[in-house]
């Protein structure tokens, strides 16, 4: 069954500090994963976006990873700041041409000054 | 270039009732996907239009239906409204632009806020 699992489920953080986001999914084959941020009430906007021949990808203070062979990424938020309060989710593409997105639950960040 | 725009932003309905809600893709883009995210969960899949046909379905009920426009755009219709249906309703869309997007990359609409009574 293809699963993408996040975690953790919810976290807090300071101001200023970093933390690290996981996503594990057993989507196979799979053409791309992305990470997204939510915003309350909002749609998703795209962070990254990674093929499973790329192993890094950043935007910003954000930094993604990715083991195709253990199929495990992760999130990194540098210098975190109040805006970065929002639920990040991870998505897996099924294969081109499959059109099948499988989406985790997400994990809800709250930075606090 | 306008983004994915979604109407109506917030939507107030009762039971038994229908509603239909509008989503215009991103420019260029030829496919859409609709999705239902209820409070502190992930987005579900309702369905996707291409072509102005149905393509993949999620599980959800025939009281959801939908339909594409030949100008991509895309309703999504809900009927016999239940309080269950209360969510954030996603709408994405997804195409090749200049021949340089990948077909698979979505982006998503700020969504429409639909509560049921």
């Amino acid at each position: 069954k293809n699963q993408v699992e996040q975690s953790p489920q919810s976290l807090i953080i300071l101001e200023g500090k970093n933390c690290t986001l996981q996503c594990n999914y057993t989507v196979s084959p799979f053409s791309n994963l992305r990470w997204y941020k939510q915003d309350t009430g909002r749609g998703p906007v795209s962070l990254t976006i990674m093929t499973f021949s790329e192993n890094t990808k950043s935007n910003g203070r954000y930094t993604a990873t990715l083991d195709a062979d253990t199929k495990q990424s992760s999130l990194h938020i540098t210098a975190s700041q109040l805006s970065d309060s929002a639920s990040y989710i991870c998505v897996v593409s099924g294969p081109s041409g499959t059109y099948k997105y499988i989406f985790g639950t997400g994990t809800r960040l709250k930075v606090l000054a | 270039d306008a983004g994915v725009t979604q109407s109506p932003t917030h939507l107030i309905k009762t039971r038994g009732q229908q509603v239909t809600l509008r989503c215009s893709p991103k420019s260029g883009h030829d496919t859409v996907s609709w999705y239902q995210q209820a409070l502190g969960q992930g987005p579900q899949f309702i369905f996707q239009y291409y072509e102005e046909e149905e393509r993949q379905r999620g599980n959800f009920p025939d009281r959801f239906s939908g339909h594409q426009f030949p100008n991509y755009s895309s309703e999504l219709n809900v009927n016999a409204l239940l309080l269950g249906d209360s969510a954030l309703y996603l709408c994405a869309s997804s195409g090749v632009v200049e021949g340089r997007e990948a077909k698979n990359i979505q982006y998503f609409g700020a969504g429409t806020r639909l509560s049921v009574l």
